[in-house]
């Protein structure tokens, strides 16, 4: 059965304080990576697909990094408007069905 | 384009009432997805239905039925509620059934049960 921890649950930074969100995963061959984005009372929002260990991928101030064993998502300088849940989702094997973590909640202050 | 829209956004019923949560999507994706999200509880799969035609059972379906009809629209119906089925739901849409592609989720549908 696919796992996926997501540390840390909850990340209170400053404005421009950079820092990374941890998803580590237990599959038996991983398909994909997926990271989204959920403003409160909104649905998730699709961010990145990392499909192989070694791959990064960036969008502004986000940039999403990829092991063998966990994904990391690095923001740069934060703004308040970076505050969101970000969660992350694998899928592994044949199927396309993906598992998600429970999230980390981010708040930056100004 | 749209996108995936649910309706209604908001819903209070009584024990034992029921309803039907609707969902379309508009940009021709194959698969379709019902989730529903609890504080502490992260995303957890309902049913789900991989193309059109076809509906199958995800980690949490008790009480719950699922309808695919047409291409665009994927509903999800509650029998008889009970408080437990209290939470937040959301519609999602995929391009394929096959290997690993991205979601697209609606705004979600906030259903209190008394």
């Amino acid at each position: 059965e696919d796992q996926v921890t997501q540390s840390p649950e909850a990340l209170r930074l400053q404005e421009g304080e950079s820092s990374s969100l941890n998803c580590s995963y237990t599959v038996s061959g991983l398909r994909g990576l997926f990271w989204y984005r959920q403003d409160p009372g909104k649905g998730p929002e699709f961010l990145f697909t990392l499909y192989s260990a070694g791959e990064e991928k960036e969008k502004e101030r986000l940039k999403a990094t990829l092991t063998k064993k966990e994904s990391f998502l690095h923001i740069t300088a934060p703004k308040p408007e970076d505050s969101a849940t970000y969660l992350c989702a694998v899928t592994s094997g044949g199927s396309y069905i993906p598992t998600f973590g429970r999230g980390t909640s981010l708040i930056v202050h100004p | 384009n749209a996108g995936v829209t649910q309706t209604p956004k908001f819903q209070v019923l009584k024990t034992g009432q029921s309803m039907t949560l609707q969902c379309a999507q508009d940009m021709n994706h194959n698969s379709m997805y019902w989730y529903r999200q609890d504080p502490g509880m992260g995303l957890r799969l309902i049913y789900y239905s991989a193309s059109e035609g076809t509906t199958d059972k995800g980690e949490v379906p008790n009480g719950y039925n699922v309808s695919r009809l047409n291409k665009r629209e994927f509903s999800l119906r509650l029998e008889s509620a009970a408080p437990s089925q209290t939470s937040v739901y959301f519609c999602a849409s995929s391009e394929r059934a096959g290997g690993p592609n991205e979601q697209f989720f609606g705004p979600g549908t906030r259903l209190t049960v008394l």
